[in-house]
Parts: structure tokens; C-alpha cells; sequence
């Protein structure tokens, strides 16, 4: 149980175009999901909180009109990255929280999405 | 700021070995996890601790949380070429169900 995918697995793309990031949650359901952000051999940065229903809630020093982010169900989050530049290439993470987690902030991780800007 | 410092940042050891991971903070947290990565893929969830002095067991993997709940430590036990890996903890606590994710401690087992 408690799988989360993430499509697609590797995106390459060029400068000024926009790429969208799904993040799914199989087999249960979560009311929140989390973007990460990772460069290498780094530990993850979160980027924004995202909350079936309502706006996502970002982080200070995350431009929310350069990384929108839709939660339209409660296994369905995703990510786009608009106007995409060089230095947005990175690897991106998303999480899930099941809702019957317990209150123990348990998240689970997709397997992240490997984006390359020309 | 709360933050999760841990330690060591690397760790290259040879197979066989024994070795300990902290992870420490001066902020206290209602649980810590623990995650591994590897290259190319999501972290993958170890264990969670949610009391103060607990103990947890995984194999070869011995995880402690801290009495007053501010830090934690990863002990591995004859660690194999498969334990190699990016090395997480996480604090949570807050009513926004976010995790504070250490700076990493990355392992390499070398057979």
C-alpha cells in the first residue's frame, strides 16, 4: 500500500516552453501532497504545499506564477512549470500524506521527475 | 527556522562495518522519520518515531529518538553494499502537516 507515481519519469524541453508534472496517489487517498524539489546529492527543498480544494501553499522564495500547482482530487496533484528556463532544470518530488496517516505527518513519495531545459 | 542538522554528510565505509548516523536540532518534534534514497528515485520510508527514548528496530537498522524529542540517530549493524544510499530524517509537528528534512548524510558500502 500507500504508492505514489509521478509521470513523466524524465522530461526534456526547451527554453520558454511549459512542462506539467502529475502526481498521483494509487491506493489511497490524500487531501495533501507536497512538491519537492532536489538537486544532487542534496536533500529535499520543499516548494509548496498543495491542498485538495484550495490554493496551494508555497514556500518563501517560490515564485507560485512559475510553479502552478492544481489539486483537483484527492489523488491527483500537479505541477507546471511555465516558461521554463535552464536554471529550472532539477529533480522534482512529489509526496502524498494518506488522510487516515494518524497525524503523524507519514508522506509518501513519488519517484520523482528528472527535468532538463535546453 | 527550525532545522535538522545531521551528521556525518558523507560516509564511505567498507562492508561489514558498523555505523552511526545523528541527526539533531534545537527545535523538538512530534514524530521524526527516517528515509533512504537512492539516485534516479523517490526517499523511501524507513520508520517513524513518535516518543521520547523510543527504540525501533528494522534488521540491521536500529533508529532512536532523542528523550526530549529534538534529535534522533540511524545505527547500522554490518552494513552491506545495499545499504548505500542518501540518508533523510524528518521532523513534523506542525498543524500543516509539513516536514522539516534533514541536510542528508550520504553512504557508500563498498564491497
Amino acid at each position: 500500500g500507500a504508492v505514489v507515481s509521478q509521470h513523466p519519469s524524465w522530461v526534456i524541453c526547451k527554453s520558454g516552453t511549459s512542462v506539467k508534472i502529475e502526481c498521483r496517489s494509487l491506493d489511497f487517498q490524500a487531501t495533501t501532497m507536497f512538491w519537492y524539489r532536489q538537486f544532487p546529492k542534496q536533500s529535499l527543498m520543499l516548494m509548496a504545499t498543495s491542498n485538495e480544494g484550495s490554493k496551494a501553499t508555497y514556500e518563501q522564495g517560490v515564485e507560485k506564477d512559475k510553479f502552478l500547482i492544481n489539486h483537483a482530487s484527492l489523488t491527483l496533484s500537479t505541477l507546471t512549470v511555465t516558461s521554463a528556463h535552464p536554471e529550472d532544470s532539477s529533480f522534482y518530488i512529489c509526496s502524498a500524506s494518506p488522510d487516515e496517516a494518524g497525524g503523524w505527518n507519514e508522506q509518501f513519495f513519488g519517484p520523482g521527475t528528472r527535468l532538463t531545459v535546453l | 527556522t527550525q532545522l535538522l542538522e545531521q551528521s556525518p554528510q558523507f560516509l564511505s565505509i567498507q562492508e561489514g562495518e558498523n555505523l552511526t548516523v545523528y541527526c539533531n536540532s534545537s527545535s523538538v518534534f512530534s514524530s521524526l522519520q527516517w528515509y533512504r534514497q537512492e539516485p534516479g528515485e523517490g526517499p523511501v520510508l524507513l520508520v517513524t518515531v513518535v516518543t521520547g527514548g523510543e527504540v525501533k528496530k528494522l534488521k540491521r537498522l536500529t533508529f532512536q529518538f532523542g528523550d526530549a524529542r529534538k534529535d534522533s540517530s540511524l545505527h547500522i549493524t554490518a552494513a552491506q553494499p545495499g545499504d548505500t544510499g542518501l540518508y533523510l530524517c524528518a521532523g513534523g509537528g506542525g498543524a500543516t502537516n509539513k516536514l522539516i528534512f534533514g541536510t542528508g548524510t550520504l553512504l557508500a558500502v563498498q564491497p
